[in-house]
């Protein structure tokens, strides 16, 4: 089945401890990209991946790092997490470019 | 860089009835133009795209419109049905150097009453 696999669904953690989501793809998907879903605010690009030479910022990079190692996956991290960066997390990957994304399930990330 | 803009940010009807939601953008070189769903406990799913060399593009019961002029993109979604119900965002991204970025409206939460 096509999809894409972030892990874990829900984290619970402390101010300062560094953790990492991680992202995975099984449709060869050349684009990869990272979002936070906010009420009100809508969905933010953090990072996007072009493919595994090519990585940029989003909107709202701050306090996070991406890595893209292998085209299957996109690990987010955060190094130093506070608690504005509670939210929910979304991976999404498409064939090339921002077009016709498929998105993960969602993680629930809050810091306490 | 871009903003979109997206309204209303709730929206309820009865069975039946057409939705409307509304977009709009700020950056003029802004060519795609694509309305994603998400469900309860979900990723948003892509239910139709629109690039800036068309007005108008239908599936079954949905279709977006598109004035560049004003820079504005509509959803809309005929005879509405209960499964319906989720949460509509509206998005917008320009090609060339900024082909990765994708900007998101706020949402509107969408309750279709049986």
């Amino acid at each position: 089945e096509a999809q894409v696999t972030q892990n874990p669904r829900y984290l619970i953690t402390v101010t300062g401890k560094k953790l990492t989501v991680t992202c995975s793809q099984n449709m060869n998907h050349e684009y990869m990209s990272w979002y936070r879903q906010d009420p009100g605010l809508g969905l933010r690009q953090i990072y996007y991946s072009m493919n595994v030479e090519v990585t940029d910022k989003g909107d709202v990079p701050e306090g996070y790092k991406v890595s893209r190692k292998e085209k299957r996956n996109f690990p987010l991290i955060l190094e130093s997490p506070s608690p504005n960066q509670t939210s929910l997390y979304f991976c999404a990957s498409s064939l090339y470019g921002n077009e016709k994304l498929f998105f993960g399930s969602g993680t629930q990330l809050s810091v306490l | 860089g871009e903003n979109v803009e997206q309204h209303p940010s709730t929206l309820s009807v009865q069975e039946g009835d057409s939705a409307v939601i509304k977009c709009t953008y700020s950056d003029s070189a802004s060519n795609y133009f694509p309305w994603y769903k998400q469900e309860l406990g979900k990723g948003p799913q892509l239910i139709i795209d629109i690039r800036s060399n068309v007005g108008e593009k239908k599936d079954q019961r949905i279709a977006v419109t598109l004035n560049k002029t004003a820079k504005h993109f509509s959803l809309h979604i005929t005879e509405t049905q209960p499964e319906d119900s989720a949460v509509y965002f509206c998005a917008a991204s320009t090609g060339g150097t900024s082909y990765g970025k994708l900007t998101f409206g706020q949402g509107t939460i969408l309750t279709v009453h049986p």
